[in-house]
């Protein structure tokens, strides 16, 4: 089955923008979460969306934001864009009540670039 | 606050040795432990996985050890193959996934 998608690949923005990033988990999937990473720094947990609800939250700024559709599929925004918000953000998906439950599984991120 | 550890950022290993990957981490109710492979503009990529109920797991060439009482793990990859180079991370299951800020892999020919 296809694996998890994330869109757009590359963006570059200018600071004081806005971004929307979009996430579509592997189908039957209805956990996505959502990683920053930054060189030397490892994946920073930003929030996992379960069922249309943030279910856990990480600590980053109001500035980031997200939310989970009906369909799993998820956003996550960042407000106000700073220079440090340049990195690649990950989203990853964990499945149903099944053998790799507690696996997540990442998408290829999407890398912004903030100028 | 890095509840996961992983202190060597790079490791270099000959092909066809064992390459031998660390990390530590220091919240005892993790209850599953993960190894993560990752290339460069590509997300990680799940290698193997253990409860904590285990103490050992294997998967090929890949054998992950896990020492509770020290809060130690370890991914042992044997033999190395110029293939693996990639950085490694390792991540503890709690409330969230915990990640380690990874190790970089470089199998020499």
């Amino acid at each position: 089955k296809a694996g998890v998608t994330q869109t757009p690949r590359y963006l570059i923005k200018t600071r004081g923008q806005q971004v929307t990033l979009s996430c579509s988990p592997i189908s039957g999937h209805r956990s996505v979460s959502w990683y920053q990473q930054t060189p030397g720094q490892g994946l920073q947990f930003l929030f996992e969306y379960f069922s249309e609800t943030q279910r856990n939250k990480g600590n980053f700024p109001g500035r980031f934001s997200g939310r989970q559709f009906s369909n799993s599929r998820s956003e996550m925004n960042v407000s106000t864009l700073e220079l440090g918000d340049s990195a690649l953000y990950l989203c990853a998906s964990k499945g149903p009540i099944t053998s790799d439950a507690d696996t997540q599984y990442f998408g290829p991120g999407t890398r912004l670039t903030v100028l | 606050d890095q509840q996961v550890k992983q202190n060597s950022p790079s490791l270099s290993v000959q092909e066809g040795r064992i390459s031998i990957l660390n990390c530590d981490y220091t919240n005892s109710m993790f209850d599953y432990f993960l190894w993560y492979k990752k290339y460069p503009a590509e997300g990680p990529t799940f290698l193997i996985s253990i409860s904590s109920i285990k103490d050992k797991n294997e998967d090929g060439r890949f054998t992950v050890f896990l020492n509770k009482s020290a809060k130690h793990l370890s991914l042992h990859i044997v033999p190395s193959q110029p293939g693996d180079s990639a950085v490694y991370f390792c991540a503890a299951s709690g409330n969230q996934f915990y990640f380690g800020t990874g190790t970089s892999l470089t199998v020499i020919p």
